[in-house]
C-alpha cells in the first residue's frame, strides 16, 4: 500500500532534550515536506526536499533541522525543543516538486513541556 | 502571503451538492488550481486539481471560471463523511517555493 508513515504518532518530552521524528515513503517519490499545524495558523511549512541531499527553508524553519539521505525517508529533527514547537506534524511527499498531489503522513502531535 | 481566499465555514445538508468556492484573483498562467481537505486532525488528503478546463474525478467537480480568477468545487452528494476543512491552493505543477495552505473552509455537512 502507498503511504507516508511518520514515527512517533505521539510525543511528549520536556525542554532541551533532542529529538527526532522519522517520515519514510513508500512511492519513490523525488519531493518531501515537514509542515506544522497550530490552531488559527493553518498549515505552515517547515523544511522541503527536492530529491536526496537537496533540502531547503520553508515559511518556519527556526528550530528545525533536516535530512534526505535516502530517497524513503526525511527524519525532521528538533535540536533543543522549546514549548512554542508544541504543535501537530506533518510529513508530505510527492512525485515531483509543488503542490500536484501531496500524499500526507497522519500527522505527530508534539508537547514540549 | 495567502493566494486564495475563501468562506471560512459553510454548512451543507446530507444529501444536497456543497458547492466551496475560492477566490484567486492573482493566479498567474501557469498556476493550476489545487484542492485539499482535512478530516480532523488527519492529513490532508488530496482531491483535485486544474488548469483552465473544468475537471471532475470520483471525489468531486472542479469549476473554473474563464477568466480563471475563481473556482468551485462541487461534492454532489454530500456525506457526512466529507465534514473537514478545504483547502483552495494555487501552484506552478514544478514549483519549489514554499507551499501555501490558507485557513481553508471549514464545510459541516447536517443530516
Amino acid at each position: 500500500e502507498a503511504q507516508v508513515t511518520q514515527n512517533p504518532r505521539y510525543l511528549i518530552t520536556v525542554t532541551g532534550k533532542k529529538l527526532t521524528v522519522t517520515c519514510s515513503q513508500n512511492m519513490n517519490h523525488e519531493y518531501m515536506s515537514w509542515y506544522r499545524q497550530d490552531p488559527g495558523l493553518g498549515l505552515r511549512q517547515i523544511y522541503y526536499s527536492m530529491n536526496v541531499e537537496v533540502t531547503d527553508k520553508g515559511d518556519v524553519p527556526e528550530g528545525y533541522k533536516v535530512s534526505r539521505k535516502e530517497k524513503r525517508n526525511f527524519p525532521l529533527i528538533l535540536e533543543s525543543p522549546s514549548p512554542n514547537q508544541t504543535s501537530l506534524y506533518f510529513c508530505a511527499s510527492s512525485l515531483e516538486a509543488g503542490a500536484y498531489e501531496q500524499y500526507f503522513g497522519p500527522g505527530t502531535r508534539l508537547t514540549v513541556t | 502571503d495567502a493566494k486564495t481566499t475563501q468562506p471560512p465555514s459553510m454548512d451543507c445538508a446530507e444529501g444536497r451538492a456543497a458547492n466551496l468556492p475560492c477566490n484567486h484573483s492573482t493566479i498567474s498562467g501557469n498556476e493550476y488550481v489545487y484542492w485539499y481537505r482535512q478530516i480532523h486532525s488527519q492529513g490532508p488528503q488530496y482531491i483535485i486539481h486544474g488548469l483552465k478546463n473544468n475537471e471532475t474525478n470520483e471525489m468531486a467537480s472542479l469549476i473554473i471560471t474563464e477568466d480563471r480568477k475563481s473556482s468551485t468545487l462541487i461534492l454532489p452528494h454530500a456525506t457526512l463523511r466529507d465534514t473537514a476543512v478545504y483547502y483552495c491552493i494555487v501552484s506552478t505543477k514544478t514549483s519549489y517555493d514554499k507551499v501555501i495552505f490558507g485557513p481553508g473552509t471549514s464545510l459541516s455537512v447536517i443530516p
